[in-house]
């Protein structure tokens, strides 16, 4: 069965240091894989997808992760992270073919960033 | 709209009542999605829609839950006999496409459902 793990449910970071959110999921294939932000008050937002070919995608925000399948990983980061990336992100995970859309979501890491 | 708009934003009902959360799309959108939302998880699938049609409803936790979208744009999630473990967000996405698309859901704010 299709599942994602966010092992740190709550970070903290220095406004200006750099930011690794980590993601692990099990499929029985090569799956999608996404990162959703959350800000309080506002839907998720996407902010990367891994569909194939480069393992290293760049996103918005300044954000990129790595697909690493030996890990079953798919590790969000950012060199610098700025007061307004304080939020909850979510890593997630769907089916390729004809249910692409039903996404498994991890439980989320909270995101605190200090001044 | 420019993006997926659901009213009500805040419900607050008593237990057994019936629900009604709406969701409308982006405009072209032909995939319609329901995730829900507890406290202190991820979202989790309950419906798709491709067009009018139900293309997978597995994720629906028991048939007091129920969708529509009679005309391939709004939807309606219809909840009977509400119980207090139906609190959460209710949160609707669409994308342009399914299956072959680009994958890419846009949500709205999303429902918060209260159950007393």
């Amino acid at each position: 069965a299709q599942s994602v793990t966010q092992p740190d449910i709550h970070i903290t970071v220095s406004e200006g240091a750099s930011l690794e959110l980590r993601c692990n999921y099990s499929y029985g294939a090569t799956p999608y894989l996404f990162w959703y932000v959350q800000s309080p008050g506002q839907g998720l937002q996407l902010l990367l997808k891994y569909f194939s070919g480069d393992t290293l995608v760049q996103g918005i925000k300044g954000f990129e992760a790595e697909f690493k399948r030996s890990q079953s990983s798919f590790n969000l980061r950012k060199p610098s992270v700025h007061w307004s990336d304080a939020a909850e992100y979510f890593c997630a995970v769907g089916a390729r073919g004809s249910t692409l859309g039903r996404l498994y979501f991890g439980r989320g890491t909270q995101l605190t960033v200090w001044p | 709209g420019a993006g997926v708009s659901q009213t009500p934003s805040n419900k607050v009902t008593e237990k057994g009542k019936y629900v009604e959360l709406r969701c409308d799309p982006i405009s072209g959108h032909t995939a319609l999605y329901w995730y829900r939302q507890s406290l202190g998880q991820g979202p989790e699938f309950l419906i798709y829609f491709q067009g009018t049609g139900a293309a997978d409803d597995s994720g629906l936790p028991n048939d007091r839950f129920f969708a529509v979208r009679p005309e391939g744009s709004v939807s309606t999630l219809k909840i009977q006999r509400t119980e207090r473990g139906d609190s959460a967000v209710y949160l609707c996405a669409s994308s342009l496409m399914a299956g072959g698309g680009t994958g890419e859901l846009f949500f709205g704010e999303g429902s918060r459902l209260t159950v007393l």
